[in-house]
């Protein structure tokens, strides 16, 4: 069974202060993605990754960085945390080529 | 981006059969139509994904329109573990295998006991 894990499931932070929140994957895929939910809305891509040591932008990358330093970890950073990115984040894996993606349990940020 | 429509909401009983309709009249020959469910504090589940044949698992049938321009997903016999809300989503394989999902609101399922 494929095993994507987040950390921290729940943060609380404050509006200015860096926030990382970090996506780990057993499951020797290609790709990882950050997504965000926000309440009653559908998940958008903030980043992704092909490949250790690259990301590319996704739709909403605007007040974020993401780092993959190995094909099984990939972080979503946010330097200057804003009231906006109050959200629950998802990270995802997947094998290059069509099939599924698999989803974390998330992270929900509350930025004060 | 090739978008989806899908009903905001249906409501089932215990052992129906569920069709979930999707209209998705703008579809390219390359994309795919993909299937997700989400249920509250998780993350979404894949259920299902076909290009152009019907196709079927364990957890549904997807029906695919012969010009792709509609799909159904069908759930059989349906309990309270597959009310979520699911989404119909086209996924475009780009050069090089980007794989890049656009979620819209989906349909609730509601499931009645």
């Amino acid at each position: 069974e494929a095993a994507v894990t987040q950390s921290p499931r729940s943060k609380v932070a404050v509006t200015g202060g860096k926030v990382t929140l970090s996506c780990h994957q057993t499951n020797n895929h290609d790709y990882m993605y950050w997504y965000r939910q926000d309440t009653g809305h559908g998940l958008r891509l903030i980043h992704y990754s092909y490949v250790a040591d690259s990301t590319e932008k996704g739709d909403i990358p605007d007040g974020y960085k993401a780092s993959r330093p190995s094909q099984e970890n990939f972080s979503l950073i946010l330097e200057l945390a804003s009231l906006s990115q109050t959200a629950v984040y998802f990270c995802a894996s997947s094998y290059r080529g069509p099939g599924q993606l698999y989803f974390g349990e998330g992270s929900k940020l509350t930025v004060l | 981006d090739a978008k989806t429509t899908q009903p905001d909401s249906m409501e089932s009983t215990e052992g129906e059969t569920v069709h979930l309709p999707c209209s998705h009249a703008t579809i390219s020959g390359n994309e795919y139509i993909y299937w997700y469910r989400q249920v509250p504090l998780q993350g979404p589940e894949y259920v299902t994904h076909g290009l152009q044949q019907n196709t079927t698992n364990s957890m549904a049938f997807l029906a695919i329109a012969s010009d792709r321009k509609s799909s159904t997903l069908i759930l059989p016999h349906v309990s309270l573990r597959d009310a979520a809300v699911y989404h119909c989503i086209l996924r475009e394989l780009a050069t090089g295998g980007n794989n890049k999902l656009t979620f819209g609101q989906g349909t609730v399922l509601s499931v009645i006991p």
